[in-house]
């Protein structure tokens, strides 16, 4: 089967920098992607790694490691729209391509 | 353009009834996914749909639930004789195709949610 796992809060205060981490097991793995929800919305795409290393997308950055079987998220100069719950989710090799979610972590961001 | 759209947004049925439950994906996208989230919890699969191939079922908690796909389209899901812990926001979410060895492609673009309340 496939199992992630997060922390279930971070919190942090304005202006810093968080990483958020994720750990998976899962077999025939493709790639590790980052969700963002905010309280009563939708999920929204953050970024997707395939292949180890660093991927940078303004404030945000997500890492993976295939090896080690896991990535992070890493936010900086934090907001207080960041706060929100974050989910690392994998997709892999099942014959399918809905994605395998964890339990998420919620990021509180104090002033 | 148009994001994916999701019918009722709340839900509020008897134990016991039916319940049906509309999504609409972005025009084009191939695949289309099911989800339930319970409240402070993470995503879980129900269901997918790649174009005309059969849909993977394999997350459907019951035979209770069902869903169907008509003209590559417009998806339902549906849940029979609902019970109380089937209370939960239910996402559709849809993505252009399903690629081969993932990638962006793969992104999936989530509806607002329907909130079913079974009481």
């Amino acid at each position: 089967g496939q199992s992630l796992e997060q922390p279930s809060e971070v919190t942090a205060v304005e202006g810093a920098i968080v990483q958020i981490n994720c750990t998976y097991q899962t077999s025939g793995f493709y790639g590790l992607s980052w969700y963002q929800q905010h309280d009563g919305g939708a999920p929204t795409f953050l970024s997707y790694n395939a292949l180890d290393g660093l991927e940078e997308t303004g404030r945000f950055s997500s890492f993976l490691s295939r090896s080690d079987s896991y990535g992070y998220l890493l936010l900086q100069e934090l907001q207080m729209k960041d706060s929100a719950s974050y989910f690392c989710a994998v997709s892999s090799g099942t014959g399918r391509r809905a994605l395998t979610f964890g339990s998420g972590t919620r990021l509180q961001v104090q002033p | 353009g148009a994001g994916v759209s999701q019918s009722p947004s709340n839900k509020v049925t008897e134990k016991g009834k039916d319940v049906e439950l509309r999504c609409d994906p972005i025009s084009g996208h191939t695949a289309l996914y099911w989800y339930r989230q319970s409240l402070g919890q993470g995503l879980e699969f129900l269901i997918y749909f790649q174009g005309n191939s059969a849909p993977d079922k394999s997350g459907l908690p019951s035979d209770r639930f069902s869903a169907e796909r008509t003209g590559g389209s417009v998806s339902t899901l549906t849940i029979q004789r609902t019970q109380q812990e089937d209370s939960a926001v239910y996402l559709c979410a849809s993505s252009p195709q399903p690629g081969t060895s993932g990638g962006p492609q793969d992104t999936q673009y989530f509806g607002p949610g329907t909130r079913l309340t079974v009481l």
